[in-house]
């Protein structure tokens, strides 16, 4: 069975440093794995994702992620945050052991950037 | 290229009724996939739709079901409506359904309040 857990509900920094949100993953093959973007009353929005290519995946919006198979991890970062990276991010975990695409979210971390 | 689009945008409805959540997915898209999310939690998956049929469900009771049309247009349909129904019910499309790699775009939702 996958899931992901994301440490830190609410994460709150000031404009221009760094931003770090968590994200652990249990899968009982090689993952794929996301980082999705929600805006209030919006839908998802993909960030990146990793599919077995290079472990430094850069996104959208100055995003990237590195996959760390040792450390079960997918943290996301940006150097230097924005008043518009204010929303909810969620990571996610997807696999083709299933047999179909069944992708498996986290509870999501609530970005606020203090200006 | 035409977005994942979904009707209602929000409703209220009261216990023990039904209720019929339509979605139209992004153009050339031929998989259709349901999440609920309650508030403050992530995405749940509910189903997958390819070609018409069910091929995936994640764990819901029978009363949620769906249907997907020739032109991969999807419905959700949950019968004996319950208060813990209550939430952003989030449509999203995609190709490659057995693959577990693709993206999912997804609609911004529609919002049930149930009473």
């Amino acid at each position: 069975a996958q899931s992901v857990t994301q440490l830190g509900s609410h994460v709150s920094v000031s404009e221009g440093a760094l931003v770090l949100l968590r994200c652990n993953y249990s899968s009982s093959v090689p993952p794929y794995l996301f980082w999705y973007v929600q805006y209030p009353n919006q839908g998802l929005q993909l960030l990146l994702k990793y599919t077995s290519a290079a472990t430094l995946v850069k996104g959208i919006n100055g995003f990237e992620a590195e996959f760390k198979k040792s450390e079960t991890s997918f943290h996301l970062t940006k150097p230097s945050a924005h008043m518009s990276d204010a929303a909810e991010y969620f990571c996610a975990v997807s696999d083709s052991a299933s047999g179909y695409q069944k992708v498996t979210f986290g509870i999501g971390t609530k970005l606020q950037v203090i200006p | 290229e035409t977005g994942v689009t979904q009707s209602p945008t929000h409703l209220i409805k009261t216990r023990g009724q039904q209720v019929t959540l339509r979605c139209s997915s992004q153009s050339g898209h031929n998989t259709v996939s349901w999440y609920q999310q309650a508030l403050g939690q992530g995405p749940q998956f509910i189903f997958q739709y390819y070609r018409e049929e069910e091929n995936g469900r994640g764990n819901f009771p029978p009363r949620f079901s769906g249907l997907q049309f020739p032109n991969y247009s999807s419905e959700l349909n949950v019968n004996a409506l319950e208060l813990d129904d209550s939430a952003l019910y989030l449509c999203a499309s995609s190709l490659n359904p057995g693959q577990g790699n693709g993206e999912l775009f997804f609609g911004e939702g529609s919002r049930l309040t149930v009473l």
